[in-house]
């Protein structure tokens, strides 16, 4: 069975500052890995996802994330945050051929001004 | 395009009423997903469909839930007696058929508020 694992329930980081939301995953084959972002009163947006191409995925508003095997990471970075990047984020794995998707607990993302 | 559209927004009930949430996936999408979202339990799969057809009700809490998908473009998600416990967020989700690493397309979700 595959899991991921978001440490850091909240994190804080003050404008233009780097952002680094960090997802480890747990897989017994190669998996498919998903960064979403839920904004007050929405529901998940796909910031980006890695399906065994690039190493590192480019998604919206700037953000990016490294897969990692070594490590088995998945970590979500943006160089400079805005104010508009305060949201709930969520990493999330899937297996080939399950459509199934395993979500993390989420890291909440506040922006300090 | 539109996205999966999911009806009503708020809900608001008391115990022991039903509750019938809806939704509308996106045209062509062939996986639709109901979820539940609560701050105990974060985010829950509690069943999705292929072609209208249940695929996985694992995550089907208990009996009073049931899911329905009578056509390609319809769902609904019920819960029959409605208990407070049952208070939280329910999304609904879309996905193309395909490979799994097609991402799934989330609705702006149901709050259920059970009194």
């Amino acid at each position: 069975a595959q899991s991921v694992t978001q440490l850091g329930s909240h994190v804080s980081v003050s404008e233009g500052a780097l952002v680094l939301l960090r997802c480890n995953y747990s897989s017994s084959v190669p998996p498919y890995l998903f960064w979403y972002v839920q904004y007050p009163n929405q529901g998940l947006q796909l910031l980006l996802k890695y399906t065994s191409a690039a190493t590192l995925v480019k998604g919206i508003n700037g953000f990016e994330a490294e897969f990692k095997k070594s490590e088995t990471s998945f970590h979500l970075t943006k160089p400079s945050a805005h104010m508009s990047d305060a949201a709930e984020y969520f990493c999330a794995v899937s297996l080939f051929g399950n459509e199934k998707l395993t979500f993390g607990t989420g890291t909440r993302l506040t922006i300090i001004p | 395009d539109a996205g999966v559209i999911q009806s009503p927004r708020h809900e608001v009930t008391e115990m022991g009423q039903e509750v019938t949430l809806r939704c509308k996936p996106i045209s062509g999408h062939d996986y639709l997903f109901w979820y539940r979202q609560t701050m105990m339990r974060g985010l829950e799969l509690l069943i999705y469909f292929n072609n209208n057809v249940p695929i996985d009700d694992s995550g089907m809490p208990e009996d009073r839930f049931s899911a329905k998908m009578p056509n390609a473009s319809f769902s609904t998600l019920k819960i029959q007696p409605s208990e407070p416990r049952d208070s939280a967020v329910y999304f609904c989700a879309s996905s193309p058929t395909g490979n799994s690493n097609q991402p799934q397309h989330f609705g702006d979700g149901t709050r259920l508020s059970i009194l």
